[in-house]
């Protein structure tokens, strides 16, 4: 299966402790981005990143929350510290590389975790 | 930044009739517009997207319309089946901050369709 992998799928951290969330992307694919789902709602931009670069990441909170994307092996979306409010489903989707101005690539989701703060 | 509007935020048909989710999005600059369908603890699955420089695309039962002078889009779904349930997403690209090409999604809140058998 070449899709989108994210690991591990359910993540239970009491509060003040780290969560780490992987990302594999799609084979091929080299941009990353990172959404937050809390129950019964949408999706949220955080974060989106080329292999060793952060593209934007307008859509994470300041504090606590970092991610990377580094040349081998996943994306990574930190939680440092978390509270009970970082308590929410998070998907990571990929797109393709490269293309000229203007040129638009579909992004493809992952299964997501699920992250409980207890 | 962009922000989309999406409405209803529930729909309940009958098994073979039509269903249509509506949209509006702020950012004129936004020039993709994909929808997702969404089970109940599963990965969001795009179904079908639009770019701007068509008004319409259809695929089988599904099809969605764009008008950008209004700056809203909608999803037709046609002889809804019981399979069809599930939350559907629009969404808006931004463009992404240093880079063109690649871009983030502004989702709107969804729509929870239910198909009455």
């Amino acid at each position: 299966n070449a899709g989108v992998m994210q690991n591990p799928r359910h993540l239970v951290r009491r509060r003040g402790q780290e969560a780490r969330l992987r990302c594999s992307p799609m084979k091929g694919h080299s941009h990353v981005y990172w959404y937050r789902q809390l129950p019964e709602e949408g999706l949220k931009f955080m974060v989106y990143l080329q292999k060793e670069n952060i593209i934007d990441e307008s859509g994470m909170p300041k504090e606590r929350f970092s991610a990377e994307f580094p040349k081998e092996g996943p994306s990574i979306l930190r939680i440092q510290q978390v509270v009970r409010g970082d308590s929410a489903a998070y998907f990571c989707a990929s797109s393709l590389m490269g293309g000229t101005q203007g040129t638009i690539y579909e992004q493809y989701f992952g299964p997501g975790t699920r992250l409980t703060v207890t | 930044g962009e922000n989309v509007e999406q409405h209803p935020s529930t729909l309940s048909v009958q098994e073979g009739d039509s269903a249509v989710i509506k949209c509006t999005y702020s950012d004129s600059a936004s020039n993709y517009f994909p929808w997702y369908k969404q089970e109940l603890g599963k990965r969001p699955q795009l179904i079908i997207d639009i770019r701007s420089n068509v008004g319409e695309k259809k695929d089988q039962r599904i099809a969605v319309t764009l008008n950008k002078t209004a700056k809203h889009f909608s999803l037709h779904i046609t002889e809804t089946q019981p399979e069809d349930s599930a939350v559907y997403f629009c969404a808006a690209s931004n463009k992404a901050k240093g880079d063109t090409g690649r871009r983030a999604l502004t989702f709107g809140s969804g729509t929870r369709l239910q198909v009455q058998p």
